[in-house]
This record gives C-alpha cells, sequence and structure tokens, in this order.
C-alpha cells in the first residue's frame, strides 16, 4: 500500500514549456486535489476532483488543467510554464464520502522550477 | 469554513509537552477542528480531528473548549522529530471539499 504517490519528484523547465504531473493513489479514494505551496506560505488549491468523471476549480486554476483518469489517477497539466509557477505541488486524497473521517492523505510533493 | 488564528511560532523543550493553541470563534455546530502538520520539505501529515469532545490518539490529545471558540492540540512529550509548521483547519466533514490551510504555527523542538 503506497498511499498517494507523484511524479517526477523534481522538474526543471523554460519558460513556455509544457508538462503534466502525475499523481496515483491506490487507498480506493473517492476525491483528489492539487495544492500548491510557494516558500513560507500555506497550501493553496489549484483543482480538485470529488468523484471520478468530475473536476472543479480551486483557489488558484488559471494556467493549470487537470485530468482525472480514472479513479486512481488525477494529473495536472502546465501548457505553456511560466517563471510564477515555480512551487512545490502536492497530490492528496481522502474518501469523500459519507462514512469515516476526512483525513486527507498527501503524496511527497514535486518540485517545479520553472526558469 | 471558519477561520482560524494561530501563533506563528512556539519554541519547546524536548521531553516537554507542546500545547499548540487554535482560535476558531466563528465555528459553527456542524464543523470539526481538524490538525495537520507539514515537517520539512514533506506533504502535510493528519494528526487527529474532533468536534466537541476532547480527543486522543497515537501522536496527541485534542482538547476543545466548551463553547467551541478554541482549541489546543498537545504533543505530551515532544520529540525533535515534532520540529514542524502545525495548521489547525475547521471544516465540515465529508464535504469533499479541500482543506483551507493558513500559516500554521512553526513548532520548535530545542535539544
Amino acid at each position: 500500500n503506497a498511499g498517494v504517490t507523484q511524479t517526477p519528484k523534481f522538474q526543471v523547465l523554460k519558460t513556455g514549456q509544457s508538462m503534466t504531473l502525475q499523481c496515483a493513489q491506490d487507498m480506493n479514494h473517492n476525491s483528489m486535489y492539487w495544492y500548491r505551496q510557494d516558500p513560507g506560505m500555506g497550501l493553496r488549491l489549484i483543482y480538485y476532483s470529488a468523484s471520478e468523471g468530475t473536476t472543479d476549480k480551486g483557489e488558484v486554476p488559471n494556467g493549470y488543467n487537470v485530468s482525472r483518469l480514472n479513479k486512481r489517477e488525477f494529473s495536472l497539466r502546465l501548457e505553456s510554464a511560466a517563471p510564477s509557477q515555480t512551487s512545490v505541488y502536492f497530490c492528496a486524497s481522502t474518501t469523500g464520502g459519507l462514512q469515516g473521517g476526512e483525513t486527507q492523505y498527501f503524496g511527497p510533493g514535486t518540485r517545479l522550477l520553472v526558469l | 469554513d471558519a477561520k482560524t488564528t494561530q501563533p506563528p511560532s512556539m519554541d519547546c523543550a524536548e521531553g516537554r509537552a507542546a500545547n499548540l493553541p487554535c482560535n476558531h470563534s466563528t465555528i459553527s455546530g456542524n464543523e470539526y477542528v481538524y490538525w495537520y502538520r507539514q515537517i520539512h520539505s514533506q506533504g502535510p501529515q493528519y494528526i487527529i480531528h474532533g468536534l466537541k469532545n476532547n480527543e486522543t490518539n497515537e501522536m496527541a490529545s485534542l482538547i476543545i473548549t466548551e463553547d467551541r471558540k478554541s482549541s489546543t492540540l498537545i504533543l505530551p512529550h515532544a520529540t525533535l522529530r515534532d520540529t514542524a509548521v502545525y495548521y489547525c483547519i475547521v471544516r465540515v466533514t465529508n464535504s469533499g471539499y479541500a482543506l483551507n490551510f493558513g500559516k500554521g504555527t512553526s513548532l520548535l523542538v530545542t535539544p
């Protein structure tokens, strides 16, 4: 049981390049989330997926797109990277249902540097 | 979700109890208090949550005042590995929505 995994762990991009951050969870969770964390700041929500087949914008969605590929996987795409997108990106998942607590499980993060 | 207020930083000696306060004076009746922590460069980690009763697990205890306007997270015997940023979050459980992280409290445990 790996929990939440993210790839890559670290990436350097040039301005204007595109890339996709991958996230997968093996806990059969319904809801998945993408956050970004800038230095000295708390996490801010980019996009989330309450259940398979649905996605919604969070606090800072501009410049990003997401795909909920299946129940396990939720990817984040930067179509044209900008230096302002230099950040650490965290993926998380939770049951999201009516039973149990709302514990969110986080991945180890992807550190992205845009030059 | 109700807003929370936490001190920006605290120190604690190793082996002592660390008591981290959180004010949430606008909390509503169906909102839970959650605590997460983030050790440097890692993803946030769930610690504990509660509604109105005090809660305890293997990591910590959560004390919620009777009027629910504030709470305290207690790490009974702090170790150096407990050095982290601690986030107090108030929200309705099972809503499927993301957590609203503020800036948290940076706890430094010293030898």
